[in-house]
């Protein structure tokens, strides 16, 4: 495998049940992120972890929990969704080196529909 | 205002065709500049940085204007593989530790036959 992969691509869950989504990267980074995507919306970011330490959590909802065991490993757990939560949620990573600007390599996300 | 913006388009063009697309950002003090690609229902990927001195990348062109904070990417000889959403990401001052980027918007282009 390379890159940034996640699973699964697809999911759709009730507003009561509990999933989580799995991110991997597998290029040597340091850095990685959780995103979120709606409709015709920009990206949002939602957390960051540096070294498996959080560094940003943009106000998120806490029915979203990210979990980072590892540089490599990045998690997303869900919980008592809303349906305004459908949306694709891609998963980033850097090589992250402070000062300097360093581009981001994305997953091929998780289509999300919450019913 | 929003932190960056970018014109939602759509652009349609015919094959061969220049187009421009342009972006403005809100901090002054930003750091780093992207432009990022997304085809439809795919993720976003890389297409180029953006230096102070402008830069090139075969049919694409990459100009950063820090006085007026203003981005632009330019793209010649328009192919029907050009067709995509194209993403002006910024990386604001202040960001720290943690590597945050912004995203605009994204302007939606076609290129047609």
């Amino acid at each position: 495998e390379t890159g940034v992969t996640q699973t699964p691509r697809h999911l759709v869950m009730g507003m009561t049940n509990k999933k989580s989504l799995k991110c991997e990267q597998h290029l040597g980074h340091n850095a990685m992120y959780w995103y979120k995507q709606s409709a015709k919306k920009p990206l949002e970011l939602m957390f960051v972890y540096n070294f498996k330490e959080q560094t940003e959590n943009n106000s998120v909802p806490s029915r979203f929990s990210p979990e980072c065991p590892n540089s490599s490993h990045l998690f997303l757990h869900l919980h008592t969704l809303q349906p305004e939560d459908s949306a694709l949620y891609l998963c980033a990573s850097s090589q992250y080196i402070t000062g300097t600007g360093i581009e981001q390599y994305f997953g091929p996300g998780t289509r999300l529909t919450v019913t | 205002r929003k932190e960056v913006e970018q014109d939602p388009g759509p652009f349609n063009v015919p094959e061969g065709a220049t187009v421009a697309f342009n972006c403005t950002y809100s901090n002054s003090a930003s750091q780093s500049f992207f432009w990022y690609r997304q085809d439809c229902r795919k993720e976003p990927k890389l297409l180029m940085s953006v230096y102070s001195s402008g830069n090139e990348d075969g049919r694409f062109t990459a100009q950063l204007n820090r006085a007026s904070q203003y981005i632009s990417l330019l793209i010649r000889d328009s192919k029907l593989s050009d067709s995509a959403t194209y993403l002006c990401v910024v990386r604001p001052h202040g960001s720290g530790n943690t590597g945050k980027l912004i995203f605009g918007q994204g302007t939606t282009l076609q290129v047609k036959p």
